[in-house]
């Protein structure tokens, strides 16, 4: 059975700073990895899409990678704002499964 | 509409009594998703549709949870006899076709059962 984890549960930083979310998980027969955005009360909001033929994806100031066999993907965000506070989702895709979701981290930034 | 509306944004029952979550998908999507959402926790699946074509019920907890799409478009997650266990936000996706797409999520319903 797949399990996704996500470290840190928590990260709170100062604005500016550059940061790595990180997501493992157990089964590397994925498809694909997606990494979402929650804010509270709200649903998801879907961040990047990495296909399991690629090694990363970047929008603006998010870039997140795959590394498929070892079961690790990170979410770099370079210059972090107040505005990106809000928790971060890791979802692995198997194929004949439905998407299996992380914990998430939340993250705080600090103005 | 422009994305995935669940409605009613909140609802809170009696335990015992029964409810029913809507969800109105992207226009043209073809695949739409439930999932819960206990506090603290990520989303876990519940059911997935094809059309009107209900492909994946596994993540279903009991037999008190039933899901419809009859014509393809807008679902309904019913909850019988609901118990407090059952307080979560039920959230709603859809995509154009499939999980090798990216889901778009609505806001979700968040069920109190007291």
């Amino acid at each position: 059975k797949q399990e996704v984890t996500q470290i840190p549960a928590a990260l709170s930083v100062p604005e500016g700073e550059n940061l790595v979310l990180n997501c493992s998980f157990t089964d590397s027969a994925i498809y694909n990895l997606q990494w979402f955005r929650q804010d509270p009360g709200k649903g998801l909001t879907s961040l990047l899409l990495i296909q399991s033929s690629q090694r990363e994806q970047t929008s603006g100031r998010l870039n997140a990678s795959l590394d498929k066999s070892s079961g690790r993907s990170t979410l770099y965000i370079a210059a972090s704002q107040p505005g990106d506070s809000a928790t971060y989702l890791c979802a692995v895709y198997s194929g004949n499964t439905p998407l299996v979701f992380g914990k998430g981290t939340r993250l705080s930034v600090i103005a | 509409g422009a994305g995935v509306s669940q409605s009613p944004r909140y609802k809170v029952a009696k335990r015992g009594q029964d409810v029913a979550l809507r969800c109105d998908p992207i226009s043209g999507h073809v695949s739409l998703f439930w999932y819960q959402q206990a506090l603290g926790q990520g989303p876990e699946f519940l059911t997935y549709f094809q059309n009107e074509a209900q492909l994946d019920k596994s993540g279903l907890p009991s037999d008190r949870f039933f899901a419809e799409r009859p014509e393809g478009s807008v679902s309904t997650l019913k909850i019988q006899r609901t118990q407090q266990e059952d307080s979560a936000v039920y959230l709603c996706a859809s995509s154009l076709l499939g999980s090798n797409q990216p889901q778009h999520f609505g806001d979700g319903t968040r069920l109190s059962i007291l």
